[in-house]
């Protein structure tokens, strides 16, 4: 069985500039998490998605960021325009229907963006 | 607010040595607790978790970690370390609802032969 998938898993762009990151998620997992690690700091929770709607969405740092997760399957994270505090490694997790943290939450690789 | 505090960013141990890597948090209620690994170019992967019972749970590779509601730790013990252990080691705590992890800074382990 596949696992969480991300692409791209590196992306170079300039302040101003447009970014989408996407992620596939398990097979049937209804619960779709984006996280963002900052070098340096913890990782933080963005947003969660139960099939398409959001959840919880009290990470997001500002309106920069949209999350979407049409068809409640794999789901894109645009940042525009981005600014050089938006890089970091975001990783994408999914997990089993049901909304508690009981249910195991399977991590992608995570997309590294840099911001010049 | 929650919180989740690893104190250790770098840990270097022997292969064949003992490991205990710290966790404290600061959490309202009962917390769902766990252990997160990530080693380069990977993911991060499920060691344990605890939800409730005996304080003490044991995860995959070896790893255990026990428990103290009194001291608000959760820290994370192997008794020989392998090489391949070197990684990344996450703390989390969770909310029964909701699903949202908080996680800790990290502590970057190190083994040398």
């Amino acid at each position: 069985e596949a696992g969480v998938t991300q692409f791209p898993s590196h992306s170079v762009i300039e302040k101003g500039q447009t970014v989408t990151l996407r992620c596939d998620p398990i097979s049937g997992h209804d619960n779709l998490y984006w996280y963002r690690r900052v070098m340096g700091k913890e990782i933080k929770f963005l947003l969660h998605f139960v099939k398409e709607s959001k959840q919880d969405e009290s990470g997001m740092p500002n309106n920069r960021f949209l999350a979407e997760r049409t068809g409640g399957t794999y789901s894109t994270l645009k940042v525009q325009p981005a600014e050089l505090e938006d890089s970091g490694v975001y990783f994408c997790a999914s997990s089993q229907p049901g909304t508690s943290a009981y249910n195991e939450q399977f991590f992608g690789p995570g997309t590294r963006l840099t911001v010049l | 607010a929650q919180s989740v505090t690893q104190p250790d960013i770098h840990i270097t141990v022997s292969e064949g040595a003992s490991l205990e890597l710290r966790c404290n948090y600061s959490y309202g209620a009962t917390p769902y607790l766990f252990w997160y690994v990530q080693s380069p170019g990977q993911g991060l992967q499920l060691l344990l978790k605890y939800f409730s019972g005996d304080t003490l749970v044991q995860g995959i590779k070896g790893f255990e970690a026990e428990f103290k509601r009194s001291q608000s730790s959760f820290n994370l013990r192997k008794p020989s370390v392998h090489w391949s252990d070197a990684a990344e080691y996450f703390c989390a705590v969770g909310r029964v609802q909701g699903g949202k992890l908080i996680f800790g800074q990290g502590t970057e382990l190190s083994v040398k032969p």
